[in-house]
Order: structure tokens, then sequence, then C-alpha cells
């Protein structure tokens, strides 16, 4: 186990609606990233927090944000939910934004279905 | 980073036997190379790591080799195990960049 925390563990959105999902970072860890995984695809980017503040982001359009807060917590919030945005929603925490030189602990993930 | 590219989208293999996973790459930007297991219904999980520096690192019971002649590695389980059933995701670190993961090799293990 890594620490890591997500909830809900799944959802059922339909089109259009807002979502947030939720992340409980490792203790000692001041960086969340956030990727987004389709089914038989590799995780994807979406971005990441240090210190609640966006360090970096992926190619994913506005209406994906999100929020770290002071504990180091987050949130990832999606609006105007399209049918592609099912996909299995990974927060990782990791000691420090050290882009990819720093190692990652995956959540188990939130399985988002958009009906 | 950029994302490296496996061999096989997947990899079967018998109980007990050793399995490889290999990987290549297009150029030697970065020196720094991970490989992430992910199970059904988890998250990606770190196993090992490797610097330019080395040819070789071992781990408990798996090994990762760099060739950075023809600029390949490979990921080596020993004893191959029912759970080491899983998505092997090879990756290529950066200062700056962000992990970046390709599709991974499926390892099945069978008895």
């Amino acid at each position: 186990e890594t620490g890591v925390t997500q909830s809900p563990t799944h959802l059922i959105k339909t089109r259009g609606q807002q979502v947030t999902l939720r992340c409980s970072s490792q203790s000692g860890h001041n960086t969340v990233s956030w990727y987004q995984q389709a089914l038989g695809q590799g995780p994807q980017f979406i971005f990441q927090y240090y210190r609640e503040e966006e360090n970096g982001r992926g190619n994913f359009p506005p209406r994906f944000s999100g929020l770290q807060f002071p504990n180091y917590s987050s949130e990832l919030n999606v609006n105007a939910l399209e049918l592609d945005d099912s996909a299995l929603y990974l927060c990782a925490s990791s000691l420090g934004p050290g882009g990819a030189n720093e190692k990652l602990f995956f959540g188990s993930g939130t399985q988002l279905s958009v009906l | 980073g950029e994302s490296v590219g496996l061999h096989l989208p997947t990899l079967s293999v018998q109980e007990g036997d050793n399995s490889i996973i290999n990987c290549a790459y297009s150029n030697s930007a970065s020196d720094y190379f991970i490989w992430y297991k992910q199970e059904s219904g988890k998250g990606p999980q770190f196993i090992i790591d490797i610097r330019s520096n080395m040819d070789k690192r071992q781990g408990q019971r798996v090994t990762v080799l760099l060739n950075k002649t023809v600029k390949h590695l490979s990921l080596q389980i020993a004893a191959t195990q029912p759970g080491d059933s899983a998505v092997y995701f090879c990756l290529r670190g950066g200062d700056t960049d962000k992990l970046i993961f390709g599709t991974g090799t499926r390892l099945q293990v069978f008895p």
C-alpha cells in the first residue's frame, strides 16, 4: 500500500455534468500529480500541484482543473463531462516536484463512467 | 521525458520461468530510466530504476539491464510468480518533464 487514498472508487455521471475527485497524499509528500488512464492505455499526465500551485500541465482542456490544499490533499474537477472522459483517474504523490526524477506513489484510482 | 518503446504488448510465461521485458529508446537525452508495474485494479507501482552510469541494477527477483550502445533496456524477473501478472511500463525520466507512460507490456503467468 502506498498511503495514497482516492475517493470515490467508482462514479457514474451523465454527459454535461461536473465531477470532483479527491486524493489524500502520502504523509510527508508535498506534490500531487493527476493522470487519466483510458482502458488498455497507459496513464496520461493531466497536471501536477506543488505547494498549492499548478506546476505543469499536460494536453488537457481547461475544463479539467485542480486544487491542492494546505495539507497537500488535492481535488480534480472536470466540467461539462464528455463521453470520452470515461476513464480511470489516478492520483500520485511524491516528495517533491522534481519532474520525472521523483518517484511517484499512486493511489488505486477513481473509475469514472460518463453516460 | 519521452516514453520509450516496449517491444511486445503481451508476454506469456510459465510460472517458475524467467521473464524478460524489452524496451528501446530513440535518443539519450535523459540518463534515467524507470520501470513501473500496474496490477489489475491498482495504480502503477515503482519497481526499479537505473541511471546511464550503470549497466545493470538488481532488486528483489528483478534485474534491469541497460545497453547504451544499442539504446535498449530490459527488465528481467526471476522465477516468475502469478503475482507478477501485471502491465509493465518502462519510462525515461528527466529533470523537468513529467513522467510519460506508454501502453506497457502485459505479462501473463500461466501454471
